[in-house]
């Protein structure tokens, strides 16, 4: 059982490429959400999914696609990565579930935009 | 959205009880109280979660105000593996459950 795992670990892009963050769930939760985190502040949400080829809209979306063709695994894109895009990526997953709503993160992927 | 409020950083001693306040003084009646931590350069890990009454687990110990606007986490004996910044949460129904971060509490541990 290998929880959420992120893909890549780190990644340096230049402004105007393109990438893909790819996270995966064994656990076979129903909700996936991708946060941002800045130097010295808490996490915000991009996007979340309340299941399989749902997706919607969270605190910072502009500048992020997503998508979750499949339960397991939730896709965050930049189609054409800026310098203020430079953060730590986190994604979550978690049960559907009133008692059981916990969240398990991954380890986080560092961008850097140059 | 309901916000938390807490202290920016605080202190303990290796070994003693901590306890970490937290005022949410805008929860609505069906808003579980989660607090998460996250130890340097890893993600947030789950600590406990409550609704109304108090809550124990093998990581801490969750005591709900009766009128459930404020909440402390409680660790019992803090270890130097406890040094971490320390989020109370309210999550958010109209963003799937997503958990609004706030900037938490740094809590420091010395031998």
């Amino acid at each position: 059982n290998a929880g959420v795992t992120q893909t890549p670990k780190f990644r340096v892009l230049k402004t105007g490429q393109s990438m893909t963050l790819l996270c995966a769930q064994d656990m076979n939760h129903e909700y996936m959400y991708w946060y941002r985190q800045d130097p010295g502040m808490g996490l915000r949400l991009i996007h979340y999914s309340v299941g399989e080829g749902t997706t919607a809209k969270g605190e910072v979306p502009d500048g992020y696609n997503v998508s979750r063709l499949k339960k397991q695994n939730f896709l965050l894109g930049l189609e054409s990565a800026a310098p203020s895009q430079t953060s730590v990526y986190f994604c979550a997953s978690s049960y559907d579930d009133r008692d059981l709503r916990v969240q398990y993160f991954g380890p986080g992927t560092r961008l850097t935009v140059t | 959205d309901a916000k938390t409020t807490q202290p920016n950083s605080m202190e303990s001693n290796e070994e003693e009880p901590v306890h970490l306040p937290c005022n949410h003084s805008t929860i609505s009646g069906t808003d579980y109280i989660h607090w998460y931590r996250q130890l340097p350069s890893q993600g947030p890990e789950y600590v406990i979660h409550g609704l109304t009454s108090n809550v124990n687990n093998r990581m801490a110990s969750l005591a709900i105000a009766e009128d459930r606007k404020s909440s402390t986490l409680i660790l019992h004996r803090a270890t130097l593996r406890d040094a971490a910044v320390y989020y109370c949460i309210l999550s958010d129904p109209n963003s799937g459950y997503a958990l609004n971060f706030g900037k938490g509490t740094s809590l420091l541990v010395t031998p």
